[in-house]
């Protein structure tokens, strides 16, 4: 079985500044490791993914991540933020052989003027 | 929007009773899965379909029940309703691993 670790339930910063949001993951197999937003009112939207090949991986909105198998993580990134980045950030893995996913406890990002 | 259709997108019940989720789940998308998300729990997966079958369960309690129709729509069933089972319930469908696709989510209260 697979978990996931949100270190922060919270994560306050200001407009055009840089944020990090942290993901750990446990797993004996193999994984697959993505980011999902949530918005207020509405449903999960997926920001990127890690399947294989390069551990930097690029998603929407101008957010990445970089898995690092040695420390099972999976932060994810952005240089500057801005207001409609507020919102809720889910962290989720699956194994390679399963579809469904597991999520961390999410955080939620404030982006403040 | 995501493609997935959830319906109703709130419901009122009383403990006790049942309620019927739908799911309409994008074109294509063989793959349904259904979570529930509370403030308590979290994010937690209930099951998964795929063409029909049952593909995977993961924290479904026995009183809650699935299925997935030959036109690929999902129904989640919950019955005996208490007050803990008031949450919100997501749908989602996939054409590949992990990519999964929400619905809007069916807020449930149970009164």
């Amino acid at each position: 079985a697979q978990s996931v670790t949100q270190l922060d339930s919270q994560v306050p910063v200001f407009e055009e500044a840089p944020v990090e949001l942290r993901c750990n993951y446990s797993s004996s197999v193999s994984v697959y490791l993505f980011w999902y937003v949530q918005y207020p009112n509405q449903g999960l939207q997926l920001l990127l993914k890690y399947l294989s090949g390069s551990t930097l991986v690029k998603g929407i909105n101008g957010f990445e991540a970089e898995f690092n198998k040695s420390q099972t993580s999976f932060h994810l990134r952005k240089p500057s933020v801005h207001i409609s980045d507020t919102a809720e950030y889910f962290c989720a893995v699956s194994d390679t052989g399963r579809r469904a996913l597991t999520f961390g406890s999410g955080t939620r990002l404030q982006v403040q003027p | 929007d995501s493609g997935v259709t959830q319906t109703p997108k709130h419901l009122i019940t009383a403990t006790g009773q049942r309620v019927t989720l739908r799911c309409s789940p994008r074109s294509g998308d063989l793959s349904v899965y259904w979570y529930q998300q509370s403030l308590d729990q979290g994010l937690q997966f209930l099951i998964q379909y795929y063409n029909g079958e049952e593909r995977a369960k993961g924290n479904i309690l026995e009183r809650f029940s699935a299925q997935q129709f030959p036109d690929l729509h999902s129904e989640l069933n919950l019955s005996s309703l208490e007050l803990g089972d008031s949450a919100l319930y997501f749908c989602a469908s996939s054409p590949n691993p992990g990519e999964l696709f929400f619905g809007e989510g069916s807020r449930l209260t149970v009164l």
